[in-house]
């Protein structure tokens, strides 16, 4: 089956650090542009982060350069997103999703999401 | 940086047509997708590259963009369509969200 599924989610302060992972399955992974969209409490859709097939690229929304890493690992069919000096406003359900073409940009694929809520 | 706006809220009438927009300067010389988010769930691919539909998406969802605007239609909605909805697209290697459509079928 083909999907992906988040993992490492959970409750932290503010100023903390947490690791989410996301592991994919019935896909070639390594072929494939993924990212990172978070989704606040009853708010909309925002990207996080990109990260290129091979690794060589990697792009972030502002408001977290410097604090989240996005990486791989094409051997171990996953994705992970480092997240240092959290906020409350970090708190979100966060999404691993698949760049169906690079070029186009669009996600058709995504895992179920895992919460992260930051919070003293 | 570069902003995609939608209206928060449309109403329509089951069996009807609901248009759902999306605006950002000169939007039709970007791809624009739609996603489908129903409470509790992720979303949902439900058009890419302006106007195709993935395989599984019903017909009766249909895309276009030109100018300033995208737009996503709905034709015969059903109860099940009653969803929030959510542009989509890419500038400077940055992914852009609009801030969704609640889609109300009363």
């Amino acid at each position: 089956e083909v999907q992906l599924v988040e993992s490492g989610g959970g409750l932290v302060q503010p100023g903390g650090s947490l690791r989410l992972s996301c592991a994919a399955s019935g896909f070639s992974f390594s072929r494939y542009w993924m990212s990172w969209v978070r989704q606040a409490p009853g708010k909309g859709l925002e990207w996080v982060a990109n990260k290129k097939e091979d690794g060589s690229e990697k792009y972030y929304v502002d408001s977290v350069k410097g604090r989240f890493t996005i990486s791989r690992d094409n051997a171990k069919n996953s994705l992970y997103l480092q997240m240092n000096s959290l906020r409350g406003e970090d708190t979100a359900v966060y999404y691993c999703a698949r760049v169906g073409a690079v070029g186009f940009w669009y996600f058709d694929l995504w895992g179920r999401g895992t919460l992260v809520t930051v919070s003293s | 940086s570069y902003e995609l706006t939608q209206s928060p809220s449309v109403s329509v009438s089951p069996g009807q047509t609901a248009s759902i927009t999306c605006s950002g300067d000169k939007l039709g010389k970007k791809y624009v997708c739609w996603y489908q988010q129903k409470p509790g769930q992720s979303p949902i691919l439900v058009i890419y590259e302006d106007t195709k539909r993935p395989s599984g998406i019903p017909e009766r969802f249909s895309g276009s963009n030109s100018g300033n605007t995208a737009t996503l239609t709905i034709s015969g909605t059903q109860a099940m369509d009653e969803a929030d909805y959510y542009c989509q697209a890419w500038d400077s290697n940055t992914v852009v969200f609009g801030g969704g459509t609640k889609l109300t079928v009363l």
